[in-house]
């Protein structure tokens, strides 16, 4: 089983949708989360950190559930923008990160 | 403003030679990290460095080697080419990986390397 998992999709959504994805995650210790985006054929960026208590950026929302070890992000009124690979990331307990292999969303117009 | 840059982006070689790929960042980052990236896997974690004379084995570190004699650089050496290790490289810099830190790494375009 790997240690963080991932949907790879596609995802295909007409824009203006919202569309969720999960990751889950295998190591109980581990100990921060974090979403990164992935423009085709370029370098990972950070999206955003997840918190315990879930958190906001503007059209973004990510939420961490420990107990059933997953972590989401949601993405409302999507843009073609938006279209990019997401990956999840898992900071485990030997403060080493670890990379799901991404979650690709298509935008349609 | 800082950066971080590859070179080559770009490389074509044979099997067994060796293949040296540039890190440079101007962040001033201690940590400096080298993954590989391939179709269907998440980043793979080659070797890391946590400052200067440190390097630290990761997940896939066969095949390769990291030297840091400053804070700028990790070049990444391939002592002998092979297919399997056709692949993109990303190399990426933080400030710290503690449990008040965000976690972000700074990484560089990549370097796609083609092994013959």
């Amino acid at each position: 089983r790997k240690e963080v998992e991932q949907d790879p999709g596609p995802f295909n959504v007409p824009e203006g949708a919202t569309v969720a994805f999960n990751c889950t995650y295998s190591n109980s210790a581990s100990q921060s989360f974090f979403w990164y985006r992935q423009d085709c054929r370029k370098e990972p960026k950070l999206l955003m950190s997840v918190y315990s208590s879930g958190n906001e950026d503007g059209r973004f929302t990510a939420q961490l559930n420990r107990a059933s070890q997953y972590i989401s992000l949601l993405i409302r009124d999507s843009k073609l923008s938006d279209s990019a690979t997401y990956l999840c990331v898992v900071l485990d307990s030997n403060y080493q990160l670890i990379w799901g292999a991404g979650t690709k969303l298509i935008i349609k117009p | 403003d800082a950066e971080i840059t590859q070179s080559p982006r770009h490389k074509i070689t044979e099997t067994g030679r060796q293949v040296t790929l540039a890190c440079h960042q101007t962040w001033n980052h201690n940590n400096m990290f080298w993954y590989r990236q391939d179709l269907g896997h998440g980043l793979r974690l080659i070797h890391y460095s946590y400052g200067v004379q440190d390097t630290n084995k990761g997940e896939v570190s066969d095949g390769y080697s990291v030297s840091r004699s400053n804070t700028e650089d990790l070049p990444l050496t391939l002592e002998s080419a092979a297919s399997s290790q056709t692949s993109v490289y990303f190399c990426a810099s933080s400030e710290s990986m503690g449990r008040e830190d965000t976690g972000e790494l700074f990484f560089g375009e990549g370097s796609r390397l083609t092994v013959l």
